[in-house]
């Protein structure tokens, strides 16, 4: 049992670049979460799921997209990187509203 | 908005000692309150959690306690280990909310 599993684990984009952040879980959760935490900072959410097929925005989406085509995975894009989106994001996953959230490891991103 | 704080952004304590970490809230509809600990490069870690319908709640050398009258949470740890050092964050929800909202963290030292 894997849990939370995100890739990469670091990564540096220049401006403008794209890229996808992955996560996948195996618990067979429905609600999944992203977050992004800046330094001495607690985590913001970016885009929230509550099923397959299913997504909403949370307090800061801008620069952001997500899909979830399947229970599992949970997948965070960012189109055109810019300096301010520099950070370390989460995923979580949760069975359903109002109970703990497993978190990923994280992965830290940086845009130069 | 949500207001999640903390009283103390830094905690610094012997080993063998007891801990105690504050946050307050400002939502008057919350109900559903978690503590999560996250190691430095580490996602978060469930901790303990509490609904409003209680004001105490014990786990393994951790207590949270919840004072719905003054919108405060605590956890305390017993017995405080070097591995306890980390930072905490509180986290709320509100009945029906789909996401939680998180504090900014307390990092806890302990001293051993």
């Amino acid at each position: 049992n894997a849990g939370v599993t995100q890739t990469p684990k670091f990564r540096i984009l220049k401006i403008g670049q794209s890229m996808t952040l992955q996560c996948t879980q195996d618990m067979n959760h429905n609600y999944m979460y992203w977050y992004r935490q800046d330094p001495g900072m607690g985590l913001k959410l970016i885009y929230y799921s509550v099923g397959a097929g299913i997504t909403d925005k949370g307090e800061v989406p801008n620069g952001y997209n997500v899909s979830r085509s399947t229970t599992e995975d949970f997948p965070l894009r960012l189109e055109l990187a810019a300096p301010s989106q520099t950070s370390v994001y989460f995923c979580a996953s949760s069975i359903s509203r109002n109970y703990g959230y497993t978190f990923g490891s994280g992965t830290r991103l940086t845009v130069v | 908005g949500e207001s999640v704080g903390l009283h103390l952004p830094t905690l610094s304590v012997q080993e063998g000692d007891n801990s105690i970490i504050n946050c307050a809230y400002s939502n008057s509809a919350s109900d559903y309150f978690i503590w999560y600990k996250q190691e430095s490069g580490k996602g978060p870690q469930f901790i303990i959690d509490i609904r409003s319908n209680m004001d105490k709640r014990q786990g393994q050398r951790v207590t949270v306690l919840l004072n719905k009258t003054v919108k405060h949470l605590s956890l305390q740890i017993a017995a405080t280990q070097p591995g306890d050092s980390a930072v905490y964050f509180c986290a709320e929800a509100e009945t029906g909310a789909n996401n939680l909202f998180f504090g900014t963290g307390t990092r806890l030292t302990v001293i051993p």
